[in-house]
């Protein structure tokens, strides 16, 4: 299996842009979750889904943040307009549904907002 | 809400000494208790996974202990070397989303 597959790896853009971030979980996985890491605040978790369905999105810190998941093998983050306090690195990870704290991560994509 | 800290934030270690990484957390009704490794620019790689039921696991130079009742858990590494150097990342686990310390980042010199 290739893993939890992140993609921009790398991504600079403005303030005032669009970002979108995206992630391919594990096959057969059905948890997905979006976190950000920052020096000051470490790991903070954005949000999850189970079976494609948000869970919980109280760590979304702002309504310029959203997230998708349309199919089990696809969700995206966006963040519409960005700021330069958004710039951290953004992981995904996926486990099964049924193997509490097994999470897999991806890559992350490192954001830099200028 | 579960609160997980890491100390000693960082830590700088002779080659082949044995060393020993802190963890506590505030809540102990967690189903486990896992540690990750990360690399710079990377992402989080799992070491250990220690179930709510179990008091250690280990693999390789690494063995991790919880103890649930103290809300402590420690990774041990034996015999370090400068390839274990990386950032050293406990989560708790339970009917939540895995919770996070900071992280000890780890330095083993030549």
């Amino acid at each position: 299996d290739a893993g939890v597959i992140q993609s921009p790896r790398h991504e600079v853009t403005e303030m005032g842009q669009e970002v979108t971030l995206r992630c391919k979980p594990i096959s057969g996985h059905n948890s997905l979750f979006w976190y950000r890491q920052t020096m000051m605040r470490g790991l903070e978790l954005l949000i999850y889904f189970n079976n494609n369905v948000p869970i919980d999105d109280s760590g979304m810190p702002e309504d310029r943040f959203s997230a998708k998941m349309p199919n089990a093998s696809f969700s995206t983050l966006k963040i519409q307009p960005s700021e330069p306090r958004d710039s951290a690195v953004y992981f995904c990870a996926s486990r099964a549904l049924d193997r509490v704290g097994e999470q897999y991560f991806g890559p992350g994509t490192r954001l830099t907002v200028t | 809400k579960q609160e997980v800290t890491q100390i000693p934030a960082a830590l700088s270690v002779p080659e082949g000494e044995n060393l020993v990484l802190n963890c506590s957390f505030t809540d102990s009704a967690i189903y486990n208790l896992q540690w990750f490794r990360q690399d710079p620019g990377k992402g989080l790689t799992s070491l250990l996974l220690i179930q709510s039921s179990q008091r250690e696991q280990t693999s390789g130079r690494l063995n991790a202990s919880l103890d649930k009742s103290s809300g402590r858990s420690t990774l041990y590494i034996a015999a370090s070397q400068p390839g274990d150097s990386a950032t050293y990342l406990c989560a708790s686990g339970g009917n939540t989303p895995l919770v996070f310390g900071k992280g000890t980042r780890l330095s083993v010199i030549a």
